[in-house]
């Protein structure tokens, strides 16, 4: 099956710096989104992104299709962004979502 | 409405016992799934509905038995559970598979004593 690798495992920020999250995928995809899991257990759906570029307040992603790969980029970190992001990809339009083993993000004051 | 609901919260139920989780969703979606989540990992699919029709099952054990009784909402029947069933079960929807819009609620924690 698909494989998908994401680095780094972990990062850790003052708040205010800028950082790059990336996702590399195994295979040709339909469906490639990024979510972040809040401490609580909350999974949050930021990107809908299986190619192109997209844009919302202080992030952004970008999804190199024929290069199988992603990147979600966060800016002026907040320590609310802290958790886990995670991409997730759909080869076929099945729902059938694979997650990669995530990003563990601490950002401190 | 643009949630999806989860209820139990938490549960802690025996190995003897039958427990049921519960989604709910009023989007429209017409794509639910069941996701199990261990501790430290990433969310892995169990079972996908589309339009009420079971159209994954990740050869998920029969000890879990999903339910779709109409589009809105989402049941998943537990019974003989074993201890490494304890996990956060989580519920999403979207408004047809491979579509945008993907949302997850916000989990039943499971503990198997």
């Amino acid at each position: 099956g698909i494989q998908v690798e994401q680095s780094p495992p972990d990062l850790i920020l003052q708040e205010g710096a800028n950082s790059t999250l990336r996702c590399n995928f195994s295979d040709s995809v339909n469906n490639l989104q990024w979510f972040h899991q809040n401490p609580w257990g909350q999974l949050i759906n930021l990107f809908y992104i299986p190619s192109g570029t997209k844009q919302n307040g202080r992030l952004s992603a970008t999804t190199v299709a024929t290069e199988r790969y992603s990147l979600l980029y966060i800016s002026s970190s907040q320590t609310t962004d802290s958790g886990v992001y995670f991409c997730a990809v759909d080869r076929s339009n099945t729902g059938k979502l694979i997650f990669g083993q995530g990003t563990t993000l601490q950002v401190k004051p | 409405d643009t949630e999806v609901t989860q209820t139990p919260k938490h549960l802690v139920m025996g190995m003897t016992n039958k427990k049921s989780l519960k989604c709910e969703q009023h989007m429209g979606h017409r794509a639910m799934y069941w996701y199990k989540q261990k501790a430290k990992k990433p969310p892995e699919l169990m079972f996908v509905y589309s339009y009420e029709k079971l159209s994954i099952n990740e050869s998920v054990p029969s000890r879990f038995s999903p339910e779709c009784p109409n589009s809105s909402l989402l049941n998943l029947h537990l019974h003989a559970l074993q201890p490494e069933d304890s996990a956060l079960y989580l519920c999403a929807s979207s408004p047809d598979t491979g579509f945008d819009g993907y949302t997850f609620g916000s989990g039943t924690r499971l503990t198997v004593v």
